[in-house]
């Protein structure tokens, strides 16, 4: 199974101001994802990051808030433009391997903005 | 719009009791469901995937069934134990291009 490692694993946040979070694979997979779990919330797809290209939103994800980029196969970053508290969530990373279909999530960033 | 409902939210069990978790959702065109077990500062493991051609897949003392027609499926664990306690998530594949839809989970207790 693919391992996958974020940074930082959480952080306190003043209103306003930004974080970039890490999402590091161990091996290499074809697609990786950014998901948001706000609190008592169940997982929402933020966008799939694609390599050497802008990332792919969903319905109520920008790119202006949300700047993604994967500069290669193994590595993504996610960042939370301009935050407010209700950006207080987990932000979660996972990658899946062409052909298997099985997808693996990191460890999670729990971020709280005052 | 693909929603997925897991019931019940909460669950609290004795050691060694047989339990089954329910996940439904509303649109049966999927491409697989995957079933994660959710840890505190551990992120998701993936327990069973099953594909949109098949009824079931086993692990262990767990087993997951699929019944796409009726948007249902289910996961049944054996012989509960306290290691068992965690959010248990139901997701679904709308298509090919392997973006989850995610329930809200049910959280189980297992009390030793």
């Amino acid at each position: 199974s693919a391992v996958i490692s974020q940074k930082p694993s959480r952080d306190i946040c003043q209103r306003g101001t930004s974080l970039t979070i890490q999402c590091q694979v161990d091996s290499q997979v074809t697609m990786m994802f950014w998901y948001r779990q706000q609190p008592g919330q169940s997982l929402t797809l933020i966008a799939t990051a694609n390599q050497g290209s802008e990332a792919t939103y969903e319905s109520g994800f920008v790119i202006d808030k949300f700047p993604i980029s994967r500069p290669n196969l193994t590595f993504s970053t996610l960042t939370v433009s301009n935050m407010s508290p209700e950006d207080s969530s987990i932000y979660l990373c996972s990658g899946e391997r062409g052909g298997t279909d099985t997808q693996y999530f990191g460890p999670g960033t729990r971020l709280t903005v005052l | 719009k693909q929603e997925v409902t897991q019931i019940p939210a909460a669950l609290s069990v004795p050691e060694g009791e047989n339990l089954v978790l329910n996940c439904s959702f509303t649109d049966s065109a999927i491409y697989n469901l995957q079933w994660f077990r959710q840890d505190p500062g551990k992120g998701l493991t993936s327990l069973l995937l099953i594909q949109s051609s098949q009824r079931e897949q086993t692990s262990g003392r767990l087993n997951a069934s699929l019944d796409k027609s009726s948007g249902r499926s289910t996961l049944y664990i054996a012989a509960s134990q306290p290691g068992d306690s965690a959010t248990y998530l139901c997701a679904v594949t709308p298509g090919s291009q392997g973006n989850l839809i995610f329930g809200k989970g049910t959280k189980l207790s297992v009390k030793p």
